[in-house]
């Protein structure tokens, strides 16, 4: 069975552009939710979806944004990049069923900002 | 709002011995409490979780945890350490939203051989 799937692995951008990661998750798995990883603020939830609504969003301006789609596949975009936003942003997906809280990780997008 | 503390930033352990790597949390209510491990340049993966039963919790690759409510940790712990066993180890507890985990900021575990 596929684990969950983020493209770009690596990606570089200047200050001002905007970025869209992309998630596929396991199969199966309808809930999606993203995290920021960077060695200063360490871990940091971003936002949560489930059957295409996002349910919970953590604390972050309103440049970092997202979406899930009807496959259950889900998209964040960071607008008007900062120098501070380059991080490894992780997707992590479950099935929301369950219940039973675990959830399963991709290897993460690490944005580089310039 | 729920959080978990990681006090140490870095354990060392010898090949062979047990290890500890510590978390205490704070919640209001019942806690849902995770660890995950890191590998360089690699997602997280869950190693074990609490909900509610048996105080030990057994999980992946020899590892498990002791919840202690009166303590208020949720130590993990493995008998006898392996040099692959060296990574990063985050404590998490679940915030509200199903998928919303608070995460400690994590121990650095060194198995030396």
């Amino acid at each position: 069975k596929a684990g969950v799937t983020q493209t770009p692995r690596y990606l570089i951008k200047t200050r001002g552009q905007q970025v869209t990661l992309s998630c596929s998750p396991i199969s199966g798995h309808r809930s999606v939710s993203w995290y920021q990883q960077t060695p200063g603020q360490g871990l940091q939830f971003l936002f949560e979806y489930f059957s295409e609504t996002q349910r919970n969003k953590g604390n972050f301006p309103g440049r970092f944004s997202g979406r899930q789609f009807s496959n259950s596949r889900s998209e964040m975009n960071v607008s008007t990049l900062e120098l501070g936003d380059s991080a490894l942003y992780l997707c992590a997906s479950s099935r929301r069923d369950q219940n039973t809280g675990e959830l399963f990780f991709g290897e993460g997008s690490r944005l580089t900002v310039l | 709002a729920q959080s978990v503390a990681q006090p140490e930033d870095q354990v060392n352990v010898a090949e062979g011995n047990p290890l500890t790597v510590k978390c205490t949390y704070s919640v209001s209510g019942n806690p849902y409490l995770f660890w995950y491990v890191q590998y360089p340049n690699r997602g997280l993966q869950f190693l074990l979780k609490y909900i509610t039963g048996d105080n030990l919790v057994k999980g992946s690759y020899g590892f498990e945890a002791e919840f202690n409510k009166s303590q208020t940790s949720f130590h993990l712990k493995k008998p006898s350490a392996l040099v692959s066993d060296s990574a990063l180890y985050f404590c998490a507890v679940r915030d509200g939203g199903f998928q919303k985990l608070v995460f400690g900021t994590g121990t650095r575990l060194l198995v030396s051989p």
